[in-house]
């Protein structure tokens, strides 16, 4: 069974710091997902990336594929009290079935 | 963008009676459809994956006759939670892949989710 492992698992920071959320497994994928979930909503897609080594930035965050496409990170950089939710990554292996991570759950502090 | 519904929002229901949840991709067609479950402060668990005009596919240790999926058309896609029962109680999201929009990305869009308590 593929295993996505997120770190850190929750994560409670003040307004203005940077913080890096980390996304990692054994296997390969074929492309790899971001998602931020609010409390009682379905996740809303941030990135996708799909070539190894490939990095993204959406504004304020930063997302990075691993070379060998097993792992990701995303790097928030001055946090804001908006960015507070529960961050998924997410793995696809082409057979358009996406497997989750174990989630972190952020606050982010007035 | 692509926008996925489900209905109802919430619902309450008594141990034993069933369920239905309906998912919908509202402007684009959805060959695909996955239905997620997820436990509070959890991450989501892949239940199945529906496909139009053929048997959904279930992930391993998700009972089929417990959780009846049915796609029976390129925008809807239901599960019936059936003889349902306090331990069901759960978050139900689902999601589509665009079919046009097929390839490296494999975009999927997720509904709103679905709280079902079964009391």
């Amino acid at each position: 069974t593929q295993l996505l492992e997120q770190s850190p698992q929750f994560l409670s920071i003040q307004e203005g710091e940077n913080l890096t959320v980390y996304c990692n497994s054994s296997s390969v994928f074929s492309s790899l997902q971001w998602y931020r979930q609010e409390p009682g909503e379905g996740p809303v897609l941030l990135v996708t990336v799909v070539t190894g080594g490939e990095v993204k930035k959406l504004k304020r965050l930063t997302f990075q594929f691993g070379d060998a496409r097993k792992d990701s990170s995303l790097h928030i950089t001055a946090a804001q009290p908006g960015d507070t939710g529960l961050y998924l990554c997410a793995g696809g292996q082409g057979t358009y079935k996406y497997i989750f991570g174990t989630g972190t759950r952020l606050k982010v502090l007035a | 963008g692509a926008v996925v519904s489900q209905h109802p929002s919430r619902v309450i229901c008594k141990s034993g009676t069933s369920v239905k949840i309906e998912c919908r991709s509202l402007d684009f067609q959805a060959t695909t459809m996955f239905w997620y479950r997820q436990f509070p402060k959890q991450s989501l668990m892949l239940m199945a994956t529906s496909n139009e005009g053929s048997k959904a596919t279930y992930e391993q240790g998700v009972e089929k006759d417990k959780f009846l999926i049915n796609h029976a058309s390129l925008t809807l896609s239901t599960l019936t939670v059936t003889s349902a029962h306090p331990e069901d109680s759960s978050f139900y999201i689902c999601s589509a892949r665009d079919l046009w929009l097929a390839g490296a990305t494999d975009t999927q869009y997720f509904g709103p989710g679905t709280r079902l308590t079964v009391l």
